[in-house]
């Protein structure tokens, strides 16, 4: 079984641009989480999509969005990008609703110059 | 403010030791605690699972304690191998419970287990 597959590896913006980040999920999962990983602050959870439908979201702005689609595949916009928005974007899929066991993948690197 | 504290940020561990992780949580709608180990460029994968109706889970070499009343966890390994050596995320969630069923993680503790 194929695992959390991430679209780009890697990539990098300059301040102002905005980015698509992709994720396709473990066959047959319906959630699928996103986080951001910063040196010092772990990962902080920025959504979770279950179904089309956003489930949770977390404390960040509203130029983080996301979507998911009806094969369960999800996708993550940030627009205007600033320079603390360099992470690792993690997208994690999960059988059912939130809250259980995460499968990740191996995370897009983001920088903003 | 943090709902799932690691104070420790790193650990140094000699080989065939017990390496301890602690981790601590605030809020007291969680009643399903996990661990993860991450290592660079690879993304975390689950480890051991507890739920708060337990107070301790095994598998293998590794062992989750849950105290409660204390609001604390904590992870054992032993002995400890050199590819142990990794970040160590402790998360928590609330299942079935709306706005807390998703999974919230601590910092990380980065384990190093010295040959």
């Amino acid at each position: 079984k194929a695992g959390v597959t991430q679209t780009p590896r890697y990539l990098i913006k300059t301040r102002g641009q905005q980015v698509t980040l992709s994720c396709s999920p473990i066959s047959g999962h319906r959630s699928v989480s996103w986080y951001q990983q910063t040196p010092g602050q772990g990962l902080q959870f920025l959504f979770e999509y279950f179904s089309e439908t956003q489930r949770n979201k977390g404390n960040f702005p509203g130029r983080f969005s996301g979507r998911q689609f009806s094969n369960s595949r999800s996708e993550m916009n940030v627009s205007t990008l600033e320079l603390g928005d360099s992470a690792l974007y993690l997208c994690a899929s999960s059988p059912d609703r939130g809250g259980g066991e995460l499968f990740f993948g191996e995370g897009s690197r983001l920088t903003v110059l | 403010d943090q709902q799932v504290k690691q104070n420790s940020p790193s650990l140094s561990v000699q080989e065939g030791r017990i390496s301890i992780l602690n981790c601590d949580y605030t809020n007291s709608m969680f009643d399903y605690f996990l661990w993860y180990k991450k290592y660079p460029a690879e993304g975390p994968t689950f480890l051991i699972s507890i739920s708060s109706i337990k107070d301790k889970n095994e598998d293998g070499r590794f062992t989750v304690f849950l105290n409660k009343s204390a609001k604390h966890l904590s992870l054992h390994i032993v002995p400890s191998q050199p590819g142990d050596s990794a970040v160590y995320f402790c998360a928590a969630s609330g299942i079935g419970k709306t706005s807390y069923d998703k999974v919230i993680f601590g910092p990380g503790t980065s384990l190093s287990v010295i040959p």
